[in-house]
């Protein structure tokens, strides 16, 4: 399974700003998927972000409030903007790939809107 | 769309008691299953998976998973769970065929073992 790394580990945040969360794979994987999991909920799939073409975003969810980057196969980006404080939430990366249908996690983003 | 219920929002069990965690999903084409497990301060692991082939899978940490297809269930079980077992456990679904392998997740069940 591949290794996952994402920061910042934990933010607060003011509302209004912006937070840019960073996922690091140890190999290369053509999906990375990102969720959110909110205070006591499960996870929710943000969207589905595949290099070399735009990330596929869920129902609920657009590219102004959540834009993602997926420079190249082992490292993607999502950005939370214009946070308010329902965005506090966990958010993870994860990547899926070849013939398996699993997806390994990465440790998660726990960010805070004050 | 697929959703997945995990009609057990926490159990609390003593250490050697048997486990069964409820798992349904609600989808009429092939289905890939998983269960996976959050320990405290860690992050979500992999704990078995079903694809095809024989309906009883078993993972790691002893415990194992049976799919009842007329059921549309993907109980998770465990004959004798330990302390070191109290986690969240969520199941999960992809839905086949396509080349999408986004995974819907159940609500999650907060398993806590008494020692």
């Amino acid at each position: 399974s591949a290794v996952i790394s994402q920061k910042p580990s934990r933010d607060i945040c003011q509302r209004g700003t912006s937070l840019t969360i960073q996922c690091q794979v140890d190999s290369q994987v053509t999906m990375m998927f990102w969720y959110r999991q909110q205070p006591g909920q499960s996870l929710t799939l943000i969207a589905t972000a595949n290099q070399g073409s735009e990330a596929t975003y869920e129902s609920g969810f657009v590219i102004d409030k959540f834009p993602i980057s997926r420079p190249n196969l082992t490292f993607s980006t999502l950005t939370v903007s214009n946070m308010s404080p329902e965005d506090s939430s966990i958010y993870l990366c994860s990547v899926g790939g070849g013939t398996s249908y699993e997806q390994y996690f990465g440790p998660g983003t726990r960010l805070t809107v004050t | 769309a697929q959703s997945v219920s995990q009609h057990n929002h926490h159990v609390i069990l003593s250490e050697a008691a048997s486990l069964e965690l409820g798992c349904n999903y609600s989808y009429g084409g092939t289905v890939n299953l998983f269960w996976y497990v959050q320990y405290p301060g860690q992050h979500l692991q992999l704990l078995l998976k079903y694809f095809s082939g024989d309906p009883l899978v078993k993972g790691i940490k002893g415990f194992e998973a049976e799919f009842i297809k007329s059921k549309f269930s993907f109980n998770l079980r465990k004959p004798s769970v330990q302390w070191s077992d109290t986690a969240e456990y969520f199941c999960a679904v992809n839905a086949r065929p396509g080349s999408a392998r986004q995974l819907t997740f159940g609500s999650g069940t907060q398993l806590t073992v008494l020692p």
